[in-house]
């Protein structure tokens, strides 16, 4: 099976600006989550979508939004960029059964915003 | 709140040694998955094992075997055989039987010597 894919892999921003981050989950995959990679707070966790429905979702403001689509693909947007959001953004697709939950990490989106 | 610590911030070790990442985490829950992951200057996240909390028999995936004290909260790494391939940052992570809301440890830098 092919693996998570995230695209972009790099992108640049400014400050004010937003963004868009794509992933797509391993097939047969219901659940996305989505974590934020920083130097200073290392791995976050931003939220999880299952089913297009989010089940959880971290602490994080509003800026921060997601969805998924009926292919279990998600995409998490942020608006009014920060310098602050620069970061690795990853997502991990799992099954979502239960005893089956184990999360399998995408190569990740590097966002820098200028 | 589920909390993982990684006490040790770095570690190197000479190839083909063995080497131990310590990682405790703090739950109320009974029933929850451990995992270890590393993350190679590539910046994948690879699985390298995984634990169940019902589970009293101690995970091995080749030359990695974990040691889960579950009283203790308490989950450690033993890499055997340490090879150059190796070197990453190792992530312990925690998460709740019932979300997909994983919490890691800060990491551990890992370096193996030729």
């Amino acid at each position: 099976k092919a693996g998570v894919t995230q695209t972009p892999r790099y992108l640049i921003k400014t400050r004010g600006q937003q963004v868009t981050l794509s992933c797509s989950p391993i097939s047969g995959h219901r659940s996305v989550s989505w974590y934020q990679q920083t130097p200073g707070q290392g791995l976050q966790f931003l939220f999880e979508y299952f089913s297009e429905t989010q089940r959880n979702k971290g602490n994080f403001p509003g800026r921060f939004s997601g969805r998924q689509f009926s292919n279990s693909r998600s995409e998490m947007n942020v608006s009014t960029l920060e310098l602050g959001d620069s970061a690795l953004y990853l997502c991990a697709s799992s099954p979502r059964t239960s005893g089956t939950d184990t999360q399998y990490f995408g190569p990740g989106t590097r966002l820098t915003v200028l | 709140a589920q909390t993982v610590t990684q006490s040790q911030p770095e570690m190197s070790v000479q190839e083909a040694e063995t080497v131990t990442l310590s990682c405790t985490y703090d739950t109320s829950e009974s029933n929850y998955y451990l995992f270890w992951y590393k993350q190679p200057p590539s910046r994948q996240m690879i699985l390298v094992i995984r634990q169940e909390a019902y589970k009293q028999q101690n995970a091995t995936e080749n030359r990695f075997s974990v040691n889960f004290q579950k009283a203790a909260k308490s989950f450690s790494l033993k890499i055997s055989d340490s090879q150059l391939g190796d070197t990453a940052m190792y992530f312990c992570a925690f998460m709740g039987a019932y979300n997909n809301d994983m919490r890691f440890g800060a990491g551990t830098r890992l370096t193996v010597k030729p």
